[in-house]
C-alpha cells in the first residue's frame, strides 16, 4: 500500500522568501504523484503532476516539483513566496493501475508574512 | 471542458435529519467519481467512489450511503444525521486512467446541530 508523509503541518515563510513543502511516499511501483493547494471553504486545485515523463515538474503559480526516486520525495518549491500563496497543500500517491483514489497527505498550511 | 457542480455551498441540519449532497460534472462520460470528508482541521478522508452507474465502493463504515442514479451524477445521502457528520463534504472526478488527477468541487459546510 502507498502512504504520504507531509513534513511540518504549518510553514511560515517572509513574502518574497523561498517555498518548500516536503512531501515522501512510500510506494512498492512507480507512483504517480500530486499537489494539490485548498483556500479556505473551497475545494482542492491541482497544482502539478508527475507521471513519468520528467522529474522536475512545473505546475501553475510559479510552483514547481522534483522527483527523487533515491529519496522518495516529491518536495514542492517556489522561489519567491506570495501573500496570495498562503493556503493549505497537500501531496497525493497513486499507485499505477489503481481505479480507487488517491492518498494524500495530512496537508500543510502555509503561512506567508509581510 | 469539464466542470463539477456541488451543492449547496453550505447547509445547517439538526441531528436525526436526513441529507442530501448533489453533484454533477459536465464535459466528460464515465468518470470516476468521488465523496471525500474533511473534518476541521484533519485531512481528506476517502467516503465512497464509484467507476460506474450503479457501482458504489464504500470506504468507510458509518451512517452515510451514496448513490449514482445517473453517468454524471453522485448523491451522497443519510438518514439519520449525527453530530460527527458535521465537516466539509468534497465531490470529485476522475478520467478512468492511470495517472488522471482528481478534479474537486467547491465543496458543502455541513453542520450538525
Amino acid at each position: 500500500a502507498q502512504s504520504v508523509t507531509q513534513l511540518g503541518s504549518h510553514v511560515s515563510v517572509s513574502e518574497g522568501a523561498l517555498v518548500l513543502l516536503r512531501c515522501n511516499y512510500s510506494s512498492s511501483v512507480p507512483p504517480y504523484l500530486f499537489w494539490y493547494v485548498q483556500y479556505p471553504n473551497q475545494g482542492l486545485q491541482l497544482l502539478l503532476k508527475y507521471t513519468s515523463a520528467a522529474t522536475l515538474v512545473k505546475g501553475i503559480n510559479g510552483f514547481e516539483a522534483e522527483f527523487k526516486k533515491s529519496e522518495t520525495s516529491f518536495h514542492l518549491t517556489k522561489p519567491s513566496a506570495h501573500m496570495s500563496d498562503a493556503a493549505e497543500y497537500f501531496c497525493a500517491v497513486k499507485k499505477s493501475g489503481s481505479a480507487r483514489q488517491l492518498t494524500f497527505g495530512s496537508g500543510t498550511q502555509l503561512t506567508v508574512l509581510p | 471542458s469539464q466542470t463539477i457542480h456541488q451543492w449547496p455551498a453550505t447547509l445547517v441540519q439538526p441531528v436525526g435529519s436526513p441529507l442530501s449532497l448533489e453533484c454533477t460534472v459536465e464535459g466528460t462520460s464515465n468518470p470516476n467519481l468521488y465523496w471525500y470528508r474533511q473534518a476541521a482541521g484533519r485531512g481528506l478522508q476517502l467516503l465512497f467512489y464509484s467507476v460506474g452507474i450503479g457501482q458504489i465502493s464504500s470506504e468507510v463504515p458509518q451512517n452515510l450511503s451514496a448513490s449514482r442514479p445517473q453517468d454524471r451524477q453522485f448523491i451522497l445521502s443519510s438518514k439519520k444525521l449525527l453530530l460527527s457528520d458535521s465537516g466539509f463534504y468534497l465531490c470529485a472526478w476522475s478520467v478512468p486512467t492511470g495517472g488522471s488527477p482528481l478534479h474537486f468541487g467547491n465543496g458543502t459546510r455541513l453542520t450538525v446541530t
